[in-house]
């Protein structure tokens, strides 16, 4: 069974600060997925990176995936009230028919105070 | 197409009852996965499933869950007899079949033992 751990798992800032999140494992994964989750609603894709090394932005938004691909973290820039919520990140194994599978840490969650 | 959907929302049954959560994915997914989210212990993964055919169970907590899929258009898992600490989210995800793919979430069924 494959494990990921994220920090912290809470994190209360002002808006304008900025922040990190991580995602460490003792797996190498195929890819690893950033998800975000509001409250009542199911967790939506944000970034996948796929490459030891990778690094990725969207918006305010970094997403780094670590040379060994098995830790990432999520940098975000001047956070806001809307990034607000539980972030999630997945470690993807296999590719093939019967053996892909997506595993899931416990998530930080990210409350940006106006 | 409408995402994946699940029903009922939300769900408040006694212990002891027979309860069972359904999922439309999204056509042309080839993968389902259901999880279960609590506080505790965070998004586990239960089953999934690869065009119709269940893959691994392992994450089952007990016989008393049991899933199915018979077609490519629905699936339900199922608790019986339910118990107080099966009150949880239950989410339902489809993928296609990709090493790096999305996994869509439905907004989830929020489960209340009492």
């Amino acid at each position: 069974t494959q494990l990921l751990e994220q920090s912290p798992q809470f994190l209360s800032i002002q808006e304008g600060e900025n922040l990190t999140v991580y995602c460490n494992s003792s797996s190498v994964f195929s890819s690893l997925q950033w998800y975000r989750q509001e409250p009542g609603e199911g967790p939506v894709l944000l970034v996948t990176v796929v490459t030891g090394g990778e690094v990725k932005k969207l918006k305010r938004l970094t997403f780094q995936f670590g040379d060994a691909r098995k830790d990432s973290s999520l940098h975000i820039t001047a956070a806001q009230p809307g990034d607000t919520g539980l972030y999630l990140c997945a470690g993807a194994t296999g590719s093939g028919a019967g053996s892909y599978q997506l595993t899931f840490g416990k998530g930080t969650k990210l409350s940006v105070i106006p | 197409d409408a995402g994946v959907i699940q029903s009922p929302r939300h769900e408040v049954t006694e212990m002891g009852q027979e309860v069972t959560l359904r999922c439309k994915p999204i056509s042309g997914h080839d993968y389902l996965f259901w999880y279960r989210q609590t506080m505790m212990r965070g998004l586990e993964l239960l089953i999934y499933f690869n065009n119709n055919v269940p893959i691994d169970d392992s994450g089952m907590p007990e016989d008393r869950f049991s899933a199915k899929m018979p077609n490519a258009s629905f699936s339900t898992l199922k608790i019986q007899p339910s118990e107080p600490r099966d009150s949880a989210v239950y989410f339902c995800a489809s993928s296609l079949l990709q090493g790096a793919a999305e996994a869509f979430f439905g907004q989830g069924t929020r489960l209340t033992v009492v």
